[in-house]
């Protein structure tokens, strides 16, 4: 069965540090990923998705992501973090069986120290 | 701006009662969906839409119901609340399409006492 697992509960940075937050996916065929941010008390918003093509994925806010097949891994990236990045990040797989439905993976929440 | 509108933020409510949650998406969207959040569990799908009167169970649909009379309204019914179904309520909604992003209302935190 497809599942998204990001292993990280919860973590903390300092304010200007790097940040990588890992997920890793179990699929039998080249997977849609996505990252959403859930800033609080807020719905979700995408940060950025792959498909196909360049692995290295950009999105919004400064994050990026980089799919690696033979790690069955999709980890979001910053190379600076901003005191506003302080929110809880899914990652997520769109199921095969189901054109339109996407499995979570249970979240990190992402605390920024001053 | 797709928007995706939930009828309340916060919602109180006493065991027994019959509680409507609805969510209306403004970009001709196919496809709806209602999550329920808990911390540590991620979203899970109560139910899905794919057309007007047409659903789907997801992976936790008991004590839930819903109703898509119309292509831009999706409403989840729980019948007769009850305390462990006190949780955040999330709407999305999607096109049609292998992958297709899903678009979050801001969700409805619901107490049920």
């Amino acid at each position: 069965a497809q599942s998204v697992t990001q292993p990280d509960i919860h973590i903390t940075v300092s304010e200007g540090a790097s940040l990588e937050l890992r997920c890793n996916y179990s699929y039998g065929a080249t997977p849609y990923l996505f990252w959403y941010v859930q800033s609080p008390g807020q719905g979700l918003q995408l940060l950025l998705k792959y498909f196909s093509g360049d692995t290295l994925v950009q999105g919004i806010k400064g994050f990026e992501a980089e799919f690696k097949r033979s790690q069955s891994s999709f980890n979001l990236r910053k190379p600076s973090v901003h005191w506003s990045d302080a929110a809880e990040y899914f990652c997520a797989v769109a199921l095969y069986s189901s054109a339109s439905k996407i499995i979570f993976g249970s979240g990190t929440r992402l605390s920024i120290r001053p | 701006d797709v928007k995706v509108t939930q009828s309340s933020r916060y919602l109180v409510k006493r065991t027994g009662e019959k509680v409507f949650l609805e969510c209306v998406q403004d970009m001709d969207h196919e496809n709806m969906f209602w999550y329920r959040q808990d911390p540590g569990l991620g979203l899970r799908l109560i139910y899905f839409s794919y057309d007007v009167k047409m659903k789907e169970k997801g992976d936790i649909p008991e004590g839930y119901s819903v109703s898509r009379e119309k292509k831009e309204r999706f409403s989840l019914i729980l019948e007769s609340a009850s305390t462990n179904q006190t949780s955040m309520y999330l709407c999305a909604s999607s096109a049609t399409g292998q992958g297709s992003e899903q678009y979050f209302g801001p969700g409805t935190r619901l107490t049920v006492t």
